[in-house]
């Protein structure tokens, strides 16, 4: 089993639409969990982080984290055209020396 | 505040031949970081800097890729000889400090194709 796991996509959804983007994961130790949005041509850029269980509201952006299920899901609210990127789950260890593990990414299209 | 730069932005070459790029990190970033992206995947990091000491560089594949930081700033990854398998971009990325709560910001890449 992969440590990380993302369904590559694409998904296209309507502008204004909710999007659900879900991630699983193998190591039960993951304690910060990241994602990154690259648009095309671009590096991965820092999205939202959550540091255990729970939700984190940021915008039209929701992050959620089931510890108990290895499961992290991204919602957008609202979705616009600009939206369009592919987003990378990131867990991570939490501890100085660990190296981010990226999940192969989902490729969103939000059509206007 | 100016982000992290990489050259050449786009790179094509023949196995075999040898190629390097080079990435200059924001200003006062300790940390430094490769990583190599393969279409369809997430970046996998090569090798990671602190000041321009190595502290990981577990995944690079030594026998043809090669990385340094001699003054702790600016970095250069060479591969020698190049495979049809390392066309991928390879990102290079700088923070402020080790570990998952320093965030690392990305530079736009080198898209290297290998032919």
């Amino acid at each position: 089993q992969k440590e990380v796991e993302q369904d590559p996509g694409p998904l296209s959804v309507p502008e204004g639409a909710i999007v659900s983007l879900n991630c699983t994961y193998s190591n039960s130790a993951f304690q910060y969990f990241m994602w990154y949005r690259q648009y095309s041509r671009k590096g991965p850029e820092l999205l939202m982080y959550t540091y255990s269980s729970g939700n984190k509201e940021d915008g039209r952006f929701t992050a959620q984290v089931d510890k108990s299920s290895k499961y992290i899901s991204l919602f957008i609210r609202d979705s616009q055209p600009s939206d369009s990127a592919t987003y990378l789950c990131a867990p991570d260890l939490a501890n100085r020396d660990d190296k981010i593990i990226f999940g192969k990414g989902t490729r969103l299209h939000i059509l206007p | 505040e100016a982000g992290v730069a990489q050259s050449p932005r786009y790179k094509i070459i023949e196995k075999r031949q040898s190629v390097a790029f080079w990435c200059n990190p924001i200003s006062g970033h300790a940390t430094l970081y490769w990583y190599q992206q393969i279409l369809g995947q997430g970046p996998k990091l090569l090798i990671q800097f602190q000041n321009n000491g190595v502290v990981d560089d577990s995944q690079l594949p030594k026998d043809r890729f090669s990385a340094e930081r001699l003054k702790g700033v600016d970095s250069t990854l060479k591969i020698q000889p190049a495979k049809l398998e390392d066309s991928a971009v390879y990102l290079c990325a700088s923070s402020l400090g080790q570990g998952a709560s320093y965030e690392q910001y990305f530079g736009p890449g080198t898209r290297l194709t290998v032919t």
